[in-house]
């Protein structure tokens, strides 16, 4: 079965406090790891796509990187405007359909 | 660029009761699937839309339908509401092919008394 855990649930980080989050996945076939932003009450907003081991993108103070078992996205001297749920997710194929599977996310709170 | 829209925002029903949902797709994608979310988990997928059928089905009962019109925009309805329909329901929209990048809406919170 398609699973995809993330670590930690919950993460405090005092203002540039670097650290990682991670993604650990059990997929047959990984056809794309995407990671998302979610701020309370609102829609996940992407942020990454990867689809191979060794593959790398950043984006600002975010770094995410994949390996044949887990992804992680690396924050470097986070703002308390980091402060969000990360959303970790694969790509399975049912059917002819798309899917997203998530994980949990991990809070990321980022204290002043 | 027009990103996805949801509406609308905020929903109150009563158990038994019947609704519609409804998402606009981001301009230039002609897939659609739904999600719903409960507090403190990750979205899960409930169904997905292409050239206006439904393409995939997560493990959501009949009670779930939904619907794609020509333009792409979409409709989730839910028949006989229970209280664990109560959820955060996300439509996302991508290009098919390839590229399979979802964007998110904002979401529309459905509570059920």
């Amino acid at each position: 079965e398609d699973q995809v855990t993330q670590s930690p649930e919950a993460l405090r980080l005092q203002e540039g406090e670097s650290s990682s989050l991670n993604c650990s996945y059990t997929v047959s076939g990984l056809r794309g790891l995407f990671w998302y932003r979610q701020d309370p009450g609102k829609g996940p907003e992407f942020l990454f796509t990867l689809y191979s081991a060794g593959e790398e993108k950043e984006k600002e103070r975010l770094k995410a990187t994949l390996t044949k078992k887990e992804s992680f996205l690396h924050i470097t001297a986070p703002k308390p405007e980091d402060s969000a749920t990360y959303l970790c997710a694969v790509i399975i194929s049912s059917g002819s359909a798309r899917q997203l599977t998530f994980g949990s996310g991990t809070q990321l709170t980022v204290l002043p | 660029e027009t990103g996805v829209t949801q509406s609308p925002t905020h929903l109150i029903k009563t158990r038994g009761q019947q609704v519609t949902l409804r998402c606009s797709s981001q301009s230039g994608h002609n897939t659609v699937s739904w999600y719903q979310q409960a507090l403190g988990q990750g979205p899960q997928f409930i169904f997905q839309y292409y050239r206006e059928e439904e393409n995939g089905r997560g493990n959501f009962p009949p009670r779930f339908s939904g619907l794609q019109f020509p333009n792409y925009s979409s409709e989730l309805n839910v028949n006989a509401l229970e209280l664990d329909d109560s959820a955060l329901y996300l439509c996302a929209s991508s290009r098919s092919g390839v590229a399979y990048e979802q964007y998110f809406g904002p979401g529309t919170r459905l509570t059920v008394t």
